[in-house]
């Protein structure tokens, strides 16, 4: 199948910083990524759906100046936690689809772990 | 309301049992719908799509019943390796994407010898 990277696969940052993680289709296009978060013992949550080259569509309640999402090319999203907090630490995985993969497929990256003190 | 809604469980079963998860949704216009399957500490895994006529792969049967907004998974023979979180996923409706999944908390299943 498809395969999705992520990077860094785990961040540890003090509170206040900024933090940037990397999200890589690495055998197709990803015209679509998407951003999910997941709380410990919670369902996934996806935050926003990036289409190459447009602007993110963030969901209700996710602010789209603290979480910074660039689609600049077809292999490659970042999410940008801008001035993170305690409350922003949890487990963030990404995703894709697009031609080259199996059509309402969507890969997976191994997610990063991110923990703000 | 949530909008898919799982029975968290533990599930804890002997190896070789049959298992049993049920899942419900709330947006009656859902287009698609899956099983996932997530391992501690990692991302979901594709497990298999359901279908309205029902899907069988191996020891793994999922259900479809889009009058009551229901989906089933039957595991049969339970292994130890699919100890696991099992996640109800549904697309959501609109959008010109196939991709806005609704995942459900997911059910833990633990099988043991």
């Amino acid at each position: 199948g498809a395969v999705v990277s992520q990077h860094p696969s785990r961040v540890i940052c003090k509170s206040g910083t900024s933090v940037k993680i990397e999200c890589r289709s690495l055998d197709f296009q990803a015209t679509t990524m998407f951003w999910y978060r997941q709380f410990p013992k919670k369902s996934l949550m996806l935050m926003a759906t990036s289409n190459e080259g447009s602007k993110a569509t963030y969901e209700q309640g996710v602010e789209k100046d603290k979480f910074l999402i660039n689609h600049a090319s077809l292999t490659l999203s970042t999410l940008t936690v801008t001035s993170a907090h305690p409350e922003d630490s949890s487990f963030y995985i990404c995703s894709g689809e697009g031609p080259g993969a199996i059509q309402e497929t969507q890969y997976f990256g191994p997610g990063t772990r991110l923990l703000v003190l | 309301r949530k909008e898919v809604e799982q029975d968290p469980g533990p599930f804890n079963v002997p190896e070789g049992a049959t298992v049993a998860f049920n899942c419900t949704y709330s947006n009656s216009a859902s287009q698609s719908f899956f099983w996932y399957r997530q391992d501690c500490r990692k991302e979901p895994k594709l497990l298999m799509s359901v279908y309205s006529s029902g899907n069988e792969d191996g020891r793994f049967t999922a259900q479809l019943n889009r009058a009551s907004q229901y989906i089933s998974l039957l595991i049969r023979d339970s292994k130890l390796s699919d100890s696991a979180t099992y996640l109800c996923v549904v697309n959501k409706a609109g959008g010109t994407s196939y991709g806005k999944l609704t995942f459900g908390q997911g059910t833990i299943l633990t099988v043991h010898p």
